[in-house]
């Protein structure tokens, strides 16, 4: 079965902390995503990596950054966490099908606040 | 940026009825994703669509791609409490990765 898990259902932090969010995919997917969903605003995708190492930046990158060190993992972090990070945090996997659509699959989610 | 509107935005309903919920663009796309997200999860995937006019069924769940492969609809007969959730339309259109756009979803509640 597809899995896509992530390291904290819940968070919560203070203004100025580091955060680390981890992402691990056991399907072995090339194409990894972060998303943040807030109310009103649907999905935005922050960063996202094509391969190991590999890392490119999405809508709203600001403030953030990620690391991908290995195939199945993928970070997402907040250097200096502010109050208008608050939000849902969603990871994705995504793979090719045959004639060129996509299957992209979540993880459960962060709900971080930063308080 | 690619814009999905999808109406209605929200929607409250007795189990039994029929509804449907609408995916729109003015951008044409290769194919389209449709996703259920309950309270507290991640999205999952329903669908995909890849061909203009395309049906798909999945038990009370039919999927339409608009011919012109801009639009989309979701139709559900007889709602179960069950299929209460956040419905998001996602369509892709270009190579790369970054090419796959969400809507900001449709609300449903299916009253018992």
């Amino acid at each position: 079965d597809v899995k896509v898990t992530q390291s904290s259902r819940y968070l919560v932090k203070r203004t100025g902390e580091k955060v680390f969010l981890e992402c691990v995919q056991d399907m072995d997917h090339e194409n990894m995503f972060w998303y943040r969903q807030d109310p009103g605003l649907g999905l935005r995708l922050i960063y996202f990596s094509y391969d190991v190492k590999m890392k490119e930046k999405g809508d709203i990158p600001e403030g953030y950054s990620v690391s991908r060190e290995k195939k199945e993992r993928f970070s997402l972090i907040l250097e200096s966490a502010s109050t208008n990070q608050t939000s849902m945090y969603l990871c994705a996997s995504r793979t090719f099908r045959t004639g060129g659509s996509y299957e992209q699959y979540f993880g459960p989610g962060t709900r971080l606040t930063v308080t | 940026t690619q814009l999905l509107e999808q109406s209605p935005q929200f929607l409250s309903i007795q189990e039994g009825e029929n509804l449907t919920v609408y995916c729109n663009s003015s951008s044409v796309f290769s194919s389209l994703q449709w996703y259920r997200q309950e309270p507290g999860e991640g999205p999952v995937l329903l669908v995909t669509v890849v061909t203009g006019g395309e049906v798909k069924k999945l038990k009370r769940l039919t999927f339409q791609f608009g011919d012109a492969r801009k639009d989309s609809s979701l139709h559900i007969t007889a709602a179960q409490p069950g299929d209460t959730g956040l419905y998001l339309c996602a369509g892709a259109n270009s190579p790369g990765l970054n090419n796959l756009f969400f809507g900001t979803g449709t609300r449903l509640t299916v009253i018992p």
